[in-house]
């Protein structure tokens, strides 16, 4: 089935630094979800993403989908301590909502 | 404007037993999705309803099953429970089959199965 790999798998980041994590596939996805979760919480949407190539901001945030349609970045600048969480990248690829696949997240620590 | 709500929050159930967990989805959804999340992994797809119907199913065995409401909330059922059903089970709405593909998450109910 399909699969998507995030890379790192976990970071400790001082804070103010800027954060970078991905998410790639072996296979094609058209859209591209970024979702974060804190403890004990369900995910929260941040970014979505629908066309090969875009670039989507969300105040810190800033997401793209990749060329191939195979992958997907997420940046975060200037990290604060509510940073901190696990961030989860879900693709789908039937354009019609019907099942999302997660990455396993990468899990952010933001030291003071 | 209400946001996706689930419940209970917790649940302790014995193996063998039967679960029922609830959501109502985000005003204005009409679609809802169910994902079982296991500790330290991403979620992952049981089923997805719209207009009562099960639309998609993931890899989860026939214990799982679904119901969907007139008025959009929905129902997860599981029965003959096992340990290995002890998981975050998280419920996500949209608004198909419009062009809104984002789900919104509701917060989860922690099943635990002894």
């Amino acid at each position: 089935g399909q699969q998507l790999n995030q890379s790192p798998q976990s970071m400790f980041i001082q804070e103010g630094e800027d954060v970078s994590m991905n998410c790639t596939s072996s296979s094609i996805f058209n859209t591209w979800l970024w979702y974060k979760q804190d403890p004990g919480e369900g995910p929260v949407l941040l970014i979505a993403l629908y066309k090969a190539g875009e670039l989507t901001s969300n105040g810190r945030l800033t997401a793209q989908f990749g060329i191939t349609r195979k992958d997907s970045f997420l940046n975060i600048s200037a990290s604060i301590p509510s940073d901190v969480g696990i961030y989860f990248c879900a693709g789908e690829t039937d354009n019609y909502g019907q099942n999302f696949v997660f990455g396993p997240g990468t899990r952010l620590s933001v030291l003071p | 404007d209400a946001g996706v709500t689930q419940s209970p929050t917790h649940l302790i159930k014995t193996r063998g037993q039967q679960v029922t967990l609830r959501c109502s989805p985000k005003s204005g959804h009409d679609t809802v999705s169910w994902y079982q999340q296991a500790l330290g992994q991403g979620p992952q797809f049981i089923f997805q309803y719209y207009e009562e119907e099960e639309r998609q199913r993931g890899n989860f065995p026939d214990r799982f099953s679904g119901h969907q409401f007139p008025n959009y909330s929905s129902e997860l059922n599981v029965n003959a429970l096992l340990l290995g059903d002890s998981a975050l089970y998280l419920c996500a709405s949209s608004a198909l089959p419009l062009h809104d593909l984002e789900q919104y998450f509701g917060p989860g109910t922690r099943l635990t199965v002894t």
